[in-house]
């Protein structure tokens, strides 16, 4: 299996900050790769597919950038919402999952 | 709208098995893979598998394999996810997930684009 991991696994800034989180790949992925954001209680939300998509309906502050290895995601001007894990994905082959970064308030 | 409802938190003991349903609406159910991902407490996302439901083909996890069935209904746009012989570690909470495909310079991508609420699997003696 490929493996997923994340750096930082977690992170402290405060609102309006911007963070960035990234992900590495055992093996090339292409752009395979897509992030999710999690908030407890609730369903993962899709944010970017194929490394630098952005999901439909996501605001334009997420981005992400990378291929073959090594990728990011970046989130300019944190709000108070944006607060959350977030997780990386890769989809070339038998999809497994980053550990997760979790964004806390400082 | 898509939607994906799943079935209702569950109980139960060690070595018994807990069967769990996606029910979706607002597409054509048998055109895009549903996939199954678990979160245990305090953990990550873990990918299980998933299921073609035009064709009933599936697709496993290697740790799952032997232990886990997926399967489909098409005439009430149904999946489930059975896992069998239980253990504590599979207490989790556990997502069907629809995947999306798009096709992004020439190349298809692939990704979970609406989610089920979750189902609470709790596994205890």
């Amino acid at each position: 299996d490929i493996q997923m991991t994340q750096s930082p696994s977690s992170l402290s800034a405060s609102v309006g900050d911007t963070v960035t989180i990234a992900c590495r790949a055992s093996q090339s992925v292409n752009k395979h790769l897509n992030w999710y954001q999690c908030k407890p209680g609730k369903a993962p939300k899709l944010l970017i597919y194929a490394a630098s998509s952005l999901q439909s309906g996501v605001p334009s502050r997420f981005s992400g950038g990378g291929s073959g290895t090594d990728f990011t995601l970046t989130i300019s001007s944190l709000h108070p919402e944006d607060f959350a894990t977030y997780y990386c994905q890769q989809t070339f082959i038998t999809w497994t999952f980053g550990q997760g970064t979790k964004v806390e308030i400082k | 709208q898509v939607h994906l409802v799943q079935s209702g938190a569950e109980v139960r003991k060690p070595g018994a098995s807990v069967k769990v349903s996606c029910k979706a609406s607002g597409y054509t159910f048998t055109v895009n893979d549903i996939h199954w991902v678990r979160q245990a407490p305090g953990q990550g996302l873990e990918w299980m598998g998933r299921i073609n439901p035009n064709n009933g083909g599936t697709k496993f996890a290697q740790k799952f394999h032997g232990r886990v069935t997926m399967t489909r209904d098409t005439s009430i746009s149904t999946a489930y996810m059975e896992l069998s012989r239980l253990r504590s570690d599979d207490t989790a909470v556990y997502y069907c997930a629809r995947e999306d495909i798009v096709l992004v310079t020439g190349i298809y991508y692939y990704q979970m684009d609406v989610w089920g609420q979750g189902t609470t699997v709790t596994v205890s003696s």
